[in-house]
């Protein structure tokens, strides 16, 4: 059962670089979600899709970009890293939106920005 | 506009103690609410849930019932044991906006 994965796990970045998180489900969810969570803290939505080619912004979307090409796929890109993007990113998904259904998650990926 | 409120943790407990972990929420409309885990290095992992009213969620011996007139979903257990140690969020779901909104977590520590 592979649900929702994640790459890569853990990544060091310097500042000024840019990467991207990958995140793919193969639950068939339409919903997908990048969730931060900072050192002891909640957790913060910075984007999320209702589906393919639908993108928008959560709390927390300065510094990130995301696309949905597919139902699958919901990459995170991070663009001009900066110290404050050191956290650990989860991916989501959920079926039918938030409607009484679960949200799953990924094993989350560890950035750190020096 | 919504939000969950949860104590703040650390909860340090011995084996075999009985755990509540308290949560109010803030929500328009008729959210679900949700109990997730987080052992450490790992993601979040469903708990349990409730969708309506006075429904009651369990699981692995925890359980939490929905509480529209207080705006509550409190976890509990009968006897923690070890193993239960982790951090604890409580989360609703916001039917209009298929969005999920999760507390600050509540760390759980349980002594042998």
């Amino acid at each position: 059962n592979a649900g929702v994965t994640q790459t890569p796990k853990f990544r060091i970045l310097k500042i000024g670089q840019s990467m991207t998180l990958q995140c793919a489900q193969d639950m068939n969810h339409n919903y997908m979600y990048w969730y931060r969570q900072d050192p002891g803290m909640g957790l913060k939505l910075i984007y999320y899709s209702v589906g393919a080619g639908i993108t928008d912004k959560g709390e927390v979307p300065n510094g990130y970009n995301v696309s949905r090409s597919t139902t699958e796929d919901f990459p995170l890109r991070l663009e001009l890293a900066a110290p404050s993007q050191t956290s650990v990113y989860f991916c989501a998904s959920s079926s039918q939106g938030a409607s009484g259904n679960t949200i799953y998650f990924g094993e989350g990926s560890w950035l750190t920005v020096v | 506009g919504n939000s969950v409120t949860q104590m703040e943790g650390p909860v340090t407990l011995s084996e075999e103690a009985f755990l509540t972990i308290n949560c109010t929420y803030t929500a328009t409309g008729y959210p679900s609410l949700f109990w997730y885990v987080q052992y450490p290095g790992e993601g979040l992992q469903l708990l349990l849930k409730a969708t309506k009213a006075d429904d009651k969620g369990s699981n692995k011996g925890f359980e939490a019932t929905y509480r529209k007139e207080t705006t509550s979903f409190h976890l509990e257990k009968g006897s923690v044991q070890v193993s239960d140690s982790a951090v604890y969020f409580c989360a609703l779901s916001d039917v209009n906006f298929n969005k999920f909104y999760f507390g600050s977590g509540t760390k759980l520590n349980v002594k042998p």
